[in-house]
């Protein structure tokens, strides 16, 4: 049930691009993005919804197709608070209802060097 | 402020014993979520409760119960622990639907059977 994340671990210099990954097998009605820092809670980044949306928080922006079932997290300019563990979500429906429950991925563990 | 909270942060149990995890929320969610961390495997889910007395089974249930006698608070129960549930445990809780539902998560419990 899990979505799959690629890639397990990314390691960049301040002021990079990384790209992360999230797909699945099953029809995808909603993708959630999170970060996890070090001993930490994961903190909600967003949510896309099917139409193929965009979304941006910060220098941090998101994509969702629908079609292909895959979304990406866009990181740009990193900043060395955005190390942490990215993980996406995702919602399915659940017995015909939009109750939905929300399964995680892997995570994609992000490291920026100063 | 939004809240879940945890009961523990740091546990330790003997195998054999009856272990219960609370989770209360201050955000009149419907849903809450018990998820186990372990590294390289990402979130889990173990149980999904959307109302009161109500749960369903996540992908990984076997060894574990849980109880939602009130609409804030869910606990999740281990009958009998082993050292393979030696993990960390995170509980979340959202509103259903697909929008506007970002899941708050608790500090979670870091459990140790011995």
């Amino acid at each position: 049930q899990q979505p799959v994340q690629s890639p397990q671990a990314v390691i960049l210099r301040e002021g990079e691009d990384a790209v992360i990954n999230c797909s699945s097998s099953k029809a995808l009605y909603s993708v959630h993005w999170y970060r996890q820092k070090h001993g930490e809670a994961p903190v909600f980044l967003m949510i896309l919804l099917k139409g193929g949306e965009q979304k941006g928080h910060d220098k941090i922006s998101a994509s969702f197709n629908e079609k292909k079932q895959q979304s990406s997290l866009y990181l740009t300019a990193s900043q060395l608070s955005y190390s942490g563990t990215y993980f996406c979500g995702q919602k399915k429906a659940w017995r015909g209802s939009t109750l939905g429950r929300l399964y995680f991925g892997r995570g994609t563990q992000l490291t920026v060097w100063p | 402020d939004v809240k879940v909270t945890q009961s523990s942060r740091y546990l330790v149990k003997r195998t054999g014993e009856k272990v219960f995890l609370e989770c209360v929320q201050d955000m009149d969610h419907e849903n809450m979520f018990w998820y186990r961390q372990d590294p390289g495997l990402g979130l889990r889910l173990i149980y999904f409760s959307y109302d009161v007395k109500m749960k369903e089974k996540g992908d990984i249930p076997e060894g574990y119960s849980v109880s939602r006698e009130k609409k804030e608070r869910f606990s999740l129960i281990l009958e009998s622990a082993s050292t393979n549930q030696t993990s960390m445990y995170l509980c979340a809780s959202s509103f259903p639907g697909w929008q506007n539902t970002e899941a708050f998560f608790g500090q979670g419990t870091r459990l140790t059977v011995v």
